[in-house]
């Protein structure tokens, strides 16, 4: 939606392996929020960020890492440490106005498949 | 925590029919925002309450947000093939976060 951008739509990873999922956005929000997917589940929050720098951890975030060193970046790593990452990976974004919240603008997601 | 609750989890329809998706929640919310999930795609926007007792529509779907702010509803009217997909609320919370409900799936048959 709008400026968001996930790359790559689909991944496919080995058992044990680390991989980073992209989560780009041109919209100049300041929070950008991660979730995870599972077929025919709603969305769970993996991990947030409002500001550069700071991150905070959502209702998943075991076996994930993420880094907010530039507004318009929020990359996600699911480590090797999480035990069933098959899912669809969606980033989403959101400007942050005074006392009520935004709209909050999601990326096509990424599909990742362990191998 | 806060949560949001949302039902029925599935709803099958007859082309035609009406179709409406429940949503409560625990706590009093700031907003409350409608998104549709379409097969195989991402979830997009639809539409935000804000003011207690809000209603808003938009063609065939209406929206309604309750007076003490805990709970919402959408209703479409005279559903067609193009409404499949899953919706979601999501209220704001306490802490300017946005919190989902599981989603309802909406089937409809020709």
């Amino acid at each position: 939606d709008g400026g968001i951008t996930q790359s790559p739509k689909y991944l496919f990873r080995k058992e044990g392996q680390n991989v980073t999922l992209s989560c780009e956005q041109n919209l100049n929000h300041d929070a950008m929020y991660w979730y995870r997917q599972d077929p025919g589940q709603g969305l769970r929050l993996i991990y947030y960020s409002q500001i550069v720098n700071d991150f905070q951890k959502g209702d998943i975030a075991e076996g994930y890492s993420v880094s907010r060193e530039k507004k318009e970046s929020f990359p996600l790593t699911v480590t090797s440490a999480q035990k069933n990452p098959t899912a669809f990976y969606l980033c989403a974004s959101r400007r942050l106005a005074g006392v009520s919240t935004d709209t909050q603008y999601f990326g096509p997601g990424t599909r990742l498949t362990v191998l | 925590g806060q949560q949001v609750m949302q039902i029925p989890q599935y709803q099958h329809v007859q082309e035609g029919e009406d179709f409406t998706t429940y949503c409560n929640s625990s706590t009093t919310l700031s907003n409350i925002q409608w998104y549709k999930q379409r097969p195989g795609g991402h979830p997009v926007f639809l539409i935000q309450l804000v003011k207690s007792g809000e209603v808003k529509k938009q063609k065939r779907l209406t929206f309604q947000f309750g007076e003490a702010k805990k709970n919402s509803s959408l209703h479409i009217t005279a559903t067609q093939t193009t409404d499949v997909g899953t919706y979601f609320c999501a209220g704001g919370g306490s802490q300017g976060n946005l919190i989902f409900g599981k989603g309802t799936k909406l089937s409809v048959k020709p």
